[in-house]
């Protein structure tokens, strides 16, 4: 069972445009909301992160938009480059429990084109 | 200056050998974790230990047995190993059980 759903898998922007990228959640415990960023043969690295008490989140040009009520996030990284393309991954985590468990989305692959 | 670290970096084996992944972390962290990341890029928790004691330990393969020395050091060992065993296995760490996670460069295990 998939706990977080995440879309699209692929995604291919012009530079400067803005990338979009939606997870969907079903565990309503959940309550912790990072995105990570994966270049090639790197691990994963934390981009932001917001938590539920909040609708969105800014940094720069990565923004989250947090929507309780439809248990969806997304990421918004606004006037796109080249070395944004990467694999976006996104993840939750329950309150509670003995670490903080993430559970990923299955990634998409963005690529910016120049 | 490397964070987290992984060796080795690359392991190619034959099914039904036993392989180790040693992982370490410099950053002084408490808690740390192993993933696995399949073909399809999905990335799943495998264990996590805090202070080398065992705090997650998800649907795995008992064939899979982790092992930290001190709270530094994660080792992951695998015996009789599987061509679904074939993978990228990624160590992190974080400063405490809810902290922020930093993974290493992982590890591709090919099984042949």
């Amino acid at each position: 069972q998939q706990q977080v759903k995440q879309s699209p898998q692929s995604l291919i922007v012009q530079k400067g445009g803005i990338s979009i990228i939606n997870c969907a959640y079903e565990n309503t415990a959940f309550d912790y909301f990072p995105w990570y960023q994966q270049f090639p043969g790197k691990g994963p690295a934390l981009l932001i992160a917001i938590r539920p008490d909040v609708s969105e989140k800014k940094e720069g040009r990565f923004t989250i938009s947090f929507n309780k009520s439809a248990k969806q996030f997304s990421l918004h990284i606004m006037d796109s480059q080249p070395g944004d393309s990467a694999t976006y991954f996104c993840a939750a985590s329950p309150q509670g429990g003995s670490a903080r468990q993430l559970t990923f989305g299955s990634g998409t692959q963005l690529t910016v084109l120049p | 200056d490397t964070a987290v670290s992984q060796t080795p970096k690359y392991l190619v084996t034959q099914m039904g050998n036993d392989k180790s992944i040693k992982c370490e972390q410099n950053l002084g962290h408490d808690t740390m974790y192993w993933y696995k990341q399949d073909s399809k890029k999905f990335l799943k928790i495998m264990f996590s230990y805090n202070n080398k004691e065992l705090i997650i330990n998800e649907t795995v393969p008992n064939r899979f047995s982790p092992k930290s020395p001190d709270k530094a050091h994660l080792n992951l060992h695998i015996n009789s190993l599987e061509l679904g065993d074939s993978a990228v296995y990624f160590c992190a760490s974080s400063q405490d059980r809810r902290g922020t996670q930093y993974f290493g460069p992982g590890t591709r295990l090919t099984v042949l």
